[in-house]
């Protein structure tokens, strides 16, 4: 059975910094691209950064373009999500998600969430 | 950039046939996925590749695409079908996906 565990949201305050993780198993997790969605409260979902199965291509979100970082440890069967320069709203429900494998890069199964708020 | 575009509410009886559109300028060229959110629960994919369903999802659930058009169609609609429903579909590159802003569907 997959398994994806965030951890590492809290209270920032706007401009600091925040690392999220996502800890990985029930599955081959070096065979699949991973991504992470993100949900503010009482809205939608918004697709936020992938990275490829090796970790060679990552693709972000414009509204987090230079301000996030996806890196992941296939050793470690983990994914992060390093980010600076936060604003208020960035606060939201970071969700890690597998892909689904199928031709295009597609969220498949999804953890239950890591809260972040950004404020003063 | 992307987009892809619901209604933000849909209202459907029990039993009845409840459908949700999803338009966009790239959907006739990308595949449009369908993925159900229950309140306070992490989405569930429940179409794939514009028509598809994965594993486990009620056979009641199916999805067409034509043209610029996306639709879910949950046929025999049941109160644990209340949810939001979301589309997801990605740019001509395939790299830079979005989500469609939600539709919230309410059996009553």
């Amino acid at each position: 059975e997959v398994q994806l565990v965030e951890s590492g949201g809290g209270v920032v305050q706007p401009g600091g910094s925040l690392r999220l993780s996502c800890a990985a198993s029930g599955f081959i997790f070096d065979d699949y691209t991973m991504h992470w969605v993100r949900q503010a409260p009482g809205k939608g979902l918004e697709w936020v950064s992938l990275i490829t199965w090796d970790g060679r291509k990552t693709y972000y979100g414009d509204s987090v373009k230079g301000r996030f970082t996806i890196s992941r440890d296939n050793n470690k069967n983990s994914l992060d999500l390093q980010m600076n320069n936060l604003r208020t709203e960035d606060t939201a429900l970071y969700y890690c998600a597998k892909d689904s494998g199928y031709g295009d890069y597609c969220p498949g199964s999804w953890g239950q969430g890591t809260l972040v708020t950004v404020s003063s | 950039s992307h987009e892809v575009t619901q209604p933000p509410s849909v209202s459907v009886s029990p039993g009845q046939t409840a459908r949700i559109t999803c338009s966009g300028d790239a959907v006739p060229r990308k595949f449009v996925y369908w993925y159900q959110q229950r309140s306070g629960q992490a989405p569930v994919q429940v179409i794939y590749e514009d028509n598809k369903r994965p594993s486990g999802i009620p056979e009641r659930f199916s999805a067409s695409s034509s043209g610029t058009m996306a639709t879910l169609t949950i046929t025999g609609t049941q109160v644990e079908d209340e949810a939001d429903y979301y589309c997801y579909s990605t740019d001509n590159s395939g790299n830079y996906p979005v989500f469609g802003g939600g539709t919230k569907l309410t059996v009553l």
